[in-house]
């Protein structure tokens, strides 16, 4: 079975441009997470969809959006980027939204965005 | 808002035991859990334990839990160059259900 997929790996943009990723999760997981990991620092959590639902937002600006398909499958988009948005941006996918579940989460490889 | 701190770098050689140590600050945590991060790659998740359990072993791999002290560590038995990497704390739980809170990572040099 393939692991989360993310798309494009690498991308460059300038300052104010916009930007999509994209994200598949494991077949059969309904939960996708979005996290930015700046260089030399731990991933900081940006949004959780469930079901299609946003289930779980991060203290990012509302730059920063996303949504998530009927097939799973999500986006997360940047507007009016700034050199500061550069970072590996990792998509996580997990079978439940609870906290009370064994929720383990499997990450993506990232796409390394870069804001010139 | 919760916090998760690790030390940045630990050396050990190679067939020693590493012992990688965090702590953390929300007393709601539900999991905690050990990631391993190789240059240009995503998160492995390694292991994680539950809020109610002290201790977790998974063949090389020790977790032990401190609740009272918010204190998490990972022991790696036999350490290999090829556990070479950083190594991140994280926990879930809390009032944000979905959301994972990471310390910055324990980079781990293992010389041969």
């Amino acid at each position: 079975d393939a692991g989360v997929t993310q798309s494009p790996t690498h991308l460059i943009k300038t300052r104010g441009q916009q930007v999509t990723l994209r994200c598949s999760p494991i077949s059969g997981h309904k939960s996708v997470s979005w996290y930015q990991q700046v260089l030399g620092q731990g991933p900081q959590f940006i949004f959780q969809y469930y079901e299609k639902e946003e289930r779980g937002r991060g203290n990012f600006p509302d730059r920063f959006s996303a949504r998530q398909f009927p097939n799973y499958s999500s986006e997360l988009n940047v507007n009016a980027l700034l050199l500061g948005d550069s970072a590996l941006y990792l998509c996580a996918s997990s079978s439940f939204a609870s906290q009370l579940t064994n929720e383990k989460q499997f990450f993506g490889s990232g796409t390394q965005l870069s804001v010139l | 808002g919760e916090d998760v701190e690790q030390s940045l770098f630990l050396s050990v050689r190679e067939g020693d035991s590493s012992v990688i140590n965090c702590t953390y600050t929300d007393s709601s945590s539900t999991y905690l859990y050990w990631y391993k991060q190789e240059p240009g790659a995503g998160l492995q998740l390694l292991t994680y334990i539950f809020s109610n359990m002290d201790m977790k072993q998974d063949q090389r791999l020790t977790v032990l839990l401190n609740k009272k002290d918010k204190h998490l560590s990972l022991r790696i038995a036999d350490t290999q160059t090829g556990d070479s990497a950083i190594y991140f704390c994280a926990e879930k739980g809390g009032t944000n259900a979905g959301k994972s809170t990471f310390g910055d990572g324990t980079t781990l040099t293992v010389k041969p």
